[in-house]
């Protein structure tokens, strides 16, 4: 079964700084989809960004970018210059590819407060 | 275009009360997903409807919670009796047909606490 990890349960950046979230995962499956979202407090969870597994290029969607590691089972979100509608939980997500449900299999979360 | 819409937004029971939660998935959606997240734990799957019909509830945790969705449109939750530990955020995910790329909505979520 494939699992998601996130070791961060808190991140604090300042506004205007960097920011990296870890993820890593386990499976045995060769083609796969990762995600991250973000939930906004009391709002809806919303996909961030998105990468396949068989592509090689990291995905990059304005600010936010992936660091994709598919040998070391690594997908670490960065948050370049970060905003205050930035603060989230962010989760990141794992899901087959093929099979009969695209049920998503998340991690525990990491809470990212931005200081002004 | 709405989104998908969770109700209520906050639930308090107690222990042995009935409650339902309702998910109105977006129009021309087939797929619908329930999850739920333990205070402090992973978002987990429930189970997937394909209009209405389960494909795989294989998440469900027992049969005090039943899903339905009738006509394929909105889907009920409900969890009778309610115990304690069926607490936490109840998530609901809407998509198009299965496709490679298909991608989830999710509405805001159902916080329910069984006191």
């Amino acid at each position: 079964a494939q699992t998601v990890t996130q070791s961060q349960p808190e991140m604090s950046v300042q506004e205007a700084e960097t920011v990296t979230l870890s993820c890593t995962y386990d499976t045995s499956e060769s083609d796969y989809y990762l995600f991250w979202y973000k939930q906004p407090p009391s709002r809806q969870m919303i996909l961030v960004i998105r990468q396949e597994a068989y592509k090689q290029q990291n995905a990059t969607e304005n600010r936010f970018s992936v660091n994709f590691q598919k040998a070391a089972k690594s997908f670490s979100l960065k948050i370049s210059d970060s905003q205050l509608g930035d603060a989230a939980m962010y989760f990141c997500a794992y899901r087959s590819v093929g099979g009969a449900t695209n049920k998503l299999i998340f991690g525990t979360g990491t809470l990212l407060a931005v200081q002004p | 275009e709405a989104g998908v819409t969770q109700f209520p937004s906050h639930s308090v029971i107690e222990k042995g009360q009935t409650v339902t939660l309702r998910c109105d998935p977006i129009s021309g959606h087939d797929n619908l997903y329930w999850y739920r997240r333990v205070m402090g734990k992973e978002i987990k799957f429930l189970l997937h409807f394909v209009k209405e019909s389960k494909q795989d509830e294989s998440g469900m945790p027992n049969n005090r919670f039943l899903a339905e969705r009738t006509g394929g449109t909105y889907s009920t939750l409900k969890v009778q009796p309610a115990e304690l530990e069926d607490s936490g955020v109840y998530f609901c995910a809407s998509s198009q047909p299965q496709g490679r790329s298909t991608e989830a909505f999710f509405g805001q979520g159902t916080r329910l606490t069984v006191v």
